[in-house]
């Protein structure tokens, strides 16, 4: 499986855009890329995927590079509720498998004031 | 309600004692997992089932046993506790569908498990 990068931690002000980054460079053809938050102490929670165009829901919108290299995960106005850790995972798409997610260590976003 | 539930919330355990944290999905997912997360650590997973009956290890299984009877339940038992197995469990379920985009999976709430 693809592993990914992504920076420890990240701050964003309250209503501003929270950009987060994920590298994954050795991405393959049939792998999606996944992101997650967990807030502290809660299980995590599925946010967006995708493969290689550009998704959006009512959470976030996931934005993937043309070589799919690497993507970002955009919270539009970000809250104090969006204060987590944030886990990029590329996960394959087996069909008749279980198909595993693999956990990094991902962002922690402080949403402040 | 509909969901996935983990029972018990919080367990306090002895030293070699045997202890089954329950994992329960009204969805009837095909798939679910077992995952332990250690403080500062992200999430390791331990067991995982594609269906009733079906079960496989993951990346931390030592010590620990699965089983699937029923395509809801996915119990995960620790035969004889050791203190480096206090953690925060979670439990997980997916749905995948053949040919088809697979779906993002649902965690539990955890359940917090200290070995004294």
């Amino acid at each position: 499986d693809a592993k990914t990068t992504q920076p420890p931690s990240m701050d964003c002000a309250e209503g501003r855009a929270a950009n987060l980054p994920c590298n994954h460079s050795t991405i393959s053809g049939n792998e999606y890329v996944y992101w997650y938050r967990q807030i502290h102490s809660q299980g995590p929670q599925y946010i967006i995927h995708g493969l290689k165009n550009n998704e959006t829901n009512e959470m976030a919108s996931l934005i993937i590079t043309e070589d799919r290299k690497s993507s970002t995960l955009i919270l539009p106005h970000a809250t104090l509720r969006d204060t987590a850790v944030y886990y990029c995972i590329v996960r394959p798409r087996r069909s008749g498998t279980a198909s595993k997610l693999t956990f990094g260590t991902g962002t922690r976003l402080q949403v402040t004031l | 309600d509909a969901g996935i539930t983990q029972s018990p919330r919080y367990k306090i355990t002895e030293t070699g004692r045997q202890v089954t944290l329950m994992c329960h999905q009204t969805w009837s997912h095909s798939y679910m997992f077992w995952y332990r997360q250690d403080l500062g650590h992200g999430l390791r997973l331990i067991y995982y089932s594609a269906a009733a009956d079906i079960t496989d290890k993951g990346e931390v299984p030592d010590g620990y046993v699965v089983s699937r009877s029923k395509t809801e339940n996915f119990p995960l038992t620790l035969e004889s506790a050791t203190r480096s197995q206090t953690s925060v469990y979670f439990c997980a379920s997916s749905e995948s569908r053949q040919g088809q985009r697979s779906y993002g999976y649902t965690f539990g709430s955890g359940t917090r498990l200290t070995v004294v």
